[in-house]
């Protein structure tokens, strides 16, 4: 089976600190893609960063960036100058194949960014 | 901004009952997707639309779960009866194509009694 896996229930980080969410996947396919999503509390989950496992160079939007590791199969979201409104659920997933296949998501770390 | 439009956003309902959800994707998103997600873990995938036509609903409790997306656009999702283990967030969420980003919309809320 292939399965995400997120093995920080919660953390936390003071504002204009960096932090590292971690996020550890198994799959034999080759070709696939990986997510990081936020669901802030009561709205919508948005896509913060995506990587295709093709390519090398880790993917980076402004404050958020990853780190991928194909051959450990890690994925991990770091995330420089928090800010109180990075305050969410942040869930990695991975679209396995082609792309026409569904996203399958992880069980979530809870951040929380303190003033 | 386009957004992909989901009601009622709460539900509390008795066990037994029927309840439905309803799910507008953002226009022209030809694939939908309709999600669960249990408190405390990531949603789940419960049938994926291409169009009107169902591509993936392995995961759909066939026996009291039930969806439509008849003419292609808005979707419903209806659970009946109700049961206690159903109590979770719906997620609707749409995308212009299968490989393409998902846009999720604010979830309906289920309580079941």
């Amino acid at each position: 089976a292939q399965t995400v896996t997120q093995s920080q229930p919660e953390m936390s980080v003071q504002e204009a600190e960096t932090v590292t969410l971690s996020c550890t996947y198994d799959t034999s396919e080759n070709n696939y893609y990986l997510f990081w999503y936020k669901q802030p509390p009561s709205r919508q989950m948005i896509l913060v960063i995506r990587q295709e496992a093709y390519k090398q160079q880790n993917a980076t939007e402004n404050r958020f960036s990853v780190n991928f590791q194909k051959a450990a199969k890690s994925f991990s979201l770091k995330i420089s100058d928090s800010q109180l409104g990075d305050t969410a659920m942040y869930f990695c997933a991975s679209r396995w194949g082609s792309g026409n296949t569904p996203l399958v998501f992880g069980k979530g770390t809870r951040l929380s960014v303190i003033a | 901004e386009a957004e992909v439009a989901q009601s009622p956003r709460y539900k509390i309902t008795e066990k037994s009952q029927a309840v439905a959800f309803w799910c507008d994707p953002i226009s022209g998103h030809a694939t939908l997707y309709w999600y669960r997600q249990i408190l405390g873990q990531g949603p789940e995938l419960l049938v994926q639309f291409q169009d009107e036509s169902v591509v993936d609903d392995s995961q759909l409790p066939k026996d009291r779960f039930s969806a439509e997306r008849l003419k292609g656009v808005d979707s419903t999702l209806k659970i009946q009866p109700a049961e206690l283990g159903d109590s979770a967030m719906y997620l609707c969420a749409s995308s212009l194509h299968p490989a393409g980003e998902l846009f999720f919309g604010e979830g309906s809320r289920l309580t079941v009694l």
